[in-house]
């Protein structure tokens, strides 16, 4: 069974850092997708990825299948990106469903 | 267009009521998920519809649960007897033709609280 970990469950950061979000998963999986959600809000589809690296505007996600690890970055945080962040993985094989990692709440303060 | 809609948004309920949730997913869609998201739990996956094959039911947590999907698009979910645990928002999804490399879109949800 895939297990999708997340790190860090919690990040503050001021606004202009450099955000970092990592996700390791522990099988081979076909794609690996980036979940924004914000508070009160519904889900929405930031990155579905299965190797190299894919940008939109100011986020950046990257995958390496050897290592099973992704990351999703952020360039010049803003207050606006504060939000619960969630990747999730789609196996080879099995239940067609995503397995979800518990999510990183990220608090960008101005 | 139209994105994937839910209803209720909110639904309260007390123990031991059936409920159905229902999702219209996007247009031409043929793949179809539905996800419960829980407090502590995190985001968790429970059926899959694809055209007319069978549903994948693999992540449906009781035979308390079913699924229906009428005409390849509108769904209903189905909670029989609900439980206290049951309590949780679920999540919607749908994608083109459920290919592993297609993005899915998500509904509002549908919050559920059972008393």
């Amino acid at each position: 069974k895939n297990e999708v970990e997340q790190s860090p469950q919690n990040l503050t950061a001021q606004e202009g850092e450099f955000i970092t979000i990592n996700c390791s998963y522990s099988v081979g999986i076909s794609a690996l997708h980036w979940l924004q959600q914000h508070p009160g809000g519904g889900i929405v589809s930031l990155f579905m990825l299965s190797s190299g690296k894919k940008k939109h505007g100011r986020l950046i996600a990257t995958i390496n299948i050897q290592e099973k690890h992704s990351s999703l970055h952020i360039t010049a945080s803003h207050p606006r990106d504060s939000a619960v962040y969630i990747c999730a993985s789609k196996g080879v094989g099995g239940a067609d469903g995503l397995t979800f990692g518990k999510g990183t709440h990220l608090i960008i303060q101005p | 267009g139209a994105g994937v809609s839910q209803s209720p948004s909110n639904k309260v309920t007390e123990k031991g009521k059936d409920v159905e949730l229902r999702c219209d997913p996007i247009s031409g869609h043929t793949a179809l998920y539905w996800y419960r998201q829980s407090l502590g739990q995190g985001l968790e996956f429970l059926i899959y519809f694809q055209g007319n094959s069978a549903p994948d039911k693999s992540g449906l947590p009781s035979d308390r649960f079913s699924a229906e999907r009428t005409g390849g698009s509108v769904s209903t979910l189905t909670i029989q007897r609900t439980q206290q645990e049951d309590s949780a928002v679920y999540l919607c999804a749908s994608s083109t033709s459920g290919s592993r490399l297609e993005t899915q879109y998500f509904g509002p949800g549908t919050r559920l609280l059972v008393l």
